[in-house]
């Protein structure tokens, strides 16, 4: 399996306060991309990075930032979270293929 | 036309059947196609890449039919341990890669 791990793993916060989700890898790689999951709309692509400094966005972006300092972090900030993102956040790396993390389950009330 | 597209299931197919399912594509530059496995509340999975020639890996078949912008997935002597979601991926040359919404399969003693 790919080096992917994610932090946390569940977290359950209150609408309003800032959330940051990280996601590591040891794989060394360029691309990195944070999704989200929900039921009835599949993976959704959030940001995704092509090297270190170097992000954009994807087709849900709004609500979220992130960055990228180290190649082998990639963190998702959700500045002030409403409960329309409460989901499941992936995060993958790769260029054609892509392998996934564990992924975070958040929960926003 | 929706830019990937999968029958939802649920397909409950008996142990030991064979079964198979679709992906439709709508760019038809795409240029790697992939399917991936999805347990419940687990992370997508790589299971194999679709080549122009077809490509066979133990008890699974994946082909790529371009001139009807599809792909197929044929599971053969299933085991219960199949049952996942199968999600269908395309990677469409200088775009975003891009996720079908996935099929659910049940695998039935």
């Amino acid at each position: 399996d790919a080096g992917i791990t994610q932090s946390p793993r569940h977290k359950v916060t209150e609408t309003g306060t800032p959330v940051t989700l990280r996601c590591h890898q040891t794989e060394n790689h360029r691309y990195m991309y944070w999704y989200r999951q929900d039921p009835g709309h599949g993976l959704r692509l959030i940001h995704y990075s092509y090297g270190v400094k170097d992000t954009d966005k994807g087709e849900v972006s709004d609500g979220y930032s992130v960055s990228r300092s180290k190649t082998e972090d990639f963190l998702l900030t959700l500045e002030s979270a409403t409960s329309s993102q409460t989901s499941v956040y992936f995060c993958a790396i790769g260029s054609n293929e892509q392998f996934f993390g564990p992924g975070t389950r958040l929960t926003v009330l | 036309r929706k830019e990937v597209e999968q029958d939802p299931g649920p397909f409950n197919v008996p142990e030991g059947a064979t079964v198979a399912f679709n992906c439709t594509y709508s760019n038809s530059a795409s240029q790697s196609f992939f399917w991936y496995r999805q347990d419940c509340r687990k992370e997508p999975k790589l299971l194999m890449s679709v080549y122009s020639s077809g490509n066979e890996d133990g008890r699974f078949t994946a082909q790529l039919n371009r001139a009807s912008q599809y792909i197929s997935l044929l599971i053969r002597d299933s085991k219960l341990s199949d049952s996942a979601t199968y999600l269908c991926v395309v990677n469409p040359w200088g775009d975003k890669i891009i996720f079908g919404k996935g099929t659910r399969l049940h695998i039935l003693p």
